[in-house]
């Protein structure tokens, strides 16, 4: 049972934007950085943002991240077909002493 | 080009063992953390483990933790995962990323992927 929150599902038309939750406590999100990752239809995860809001480089400027507290935020703006994934939140939990993802959340372009 | 090419999956009965290899390339291996996350069938992430850049220091999750053994061999960049008394649940893709990072600093993160390799425990 993971202990980083995300919502099951969320979808927006093309050129339209998305924002996912990600909820955790001061043990992992509140004090550690979050990154985000893409995991597209039958392919491995990939890193999408990382030290909460930075963007590796070939990642577009379509996504951004954010954090506040104990919450993180991914948004997708312009939303095009191709992102059609599951996205996954992630920091290391310091009472834990591993590293967490969030539960998921899969993105519809209707 | 970094790159990482799991490999050693297979079929393995409840109870057994297998041991996963990981083949980096296209940066310097000892320099960096590794770690294995696995991926169940229609399931979410769950990193298993992670070992420093010099193999001193190693991390498991409580659910491998006294199964599972990481280790690396920096002299043929290669990580490796050992699986002994494999379970059902154990039925994953295991993904082998590399860490940016010390493992465990506010920082850290995976930052590189491999593609994966399957592991089924079944009778």
């Amino acid at each position: 049972q993971s202990v980083l929150t995300q919502p099951p599902s969320v979808s927006a038309a093309p050129g339209q934007k998305v924002t996912i939750s990600c909820s955790g406590s001061s043990s992992n999100i509140g004090n550690n950085y979050v990154s985000w990752y893409q995991q597209l239809p039958g392919t491995a995860p990939k890193l999408l943002i990382y030290d909460n809001n930075k963007r590796p480089s070939g990642i577009p400027d379509r996504f951004s991240g954010s954090k506040s507290g104990t919450s993180a935020t991914l948004g997708i703006t312009g939303l095009q077909t191709g992102d059609e994934a599951d996205y996954y939140c992630g920091t290391w939990d310091s009472s834990l002493s591993v590293y967490v993802f969030g539960t998921g959340t899969k993105v519809t372009v209707l | 080009e970094v790159q990482l090419v799991e490999s050693g999956g297979g079929l393995v009965q409840p109870g057994g063992s297998l041991r996963l290899s990981c083949a980096a390339s296209g940066f310097t291996f000892s320099s960096y953390a590794m770690s294995w996350v696995r991926q169940a069938p229609g399931k979410g992430l769950e990193w298993d483990s992670a070992i420093s850049g010099s193999g001193g220091s190693t991390y498991y999750a409580d659910s491998v933790k006294g199964r599972f053994t990481i280790s690396r061999d920096n002299s043929k960049n290669t990580l490796y995962l050992q699986m002994n008394s494999l379970r059902a649940e154990d039925t994953a893709v295991y993904y082998c990323a590399k860490n940016f990072g010390e493992v465990g600093y506010y920082y850290y993160h995976m930052d590189v992927w491999g593609k994966g390799t399957t592991v089924t425990v079944s009778s």
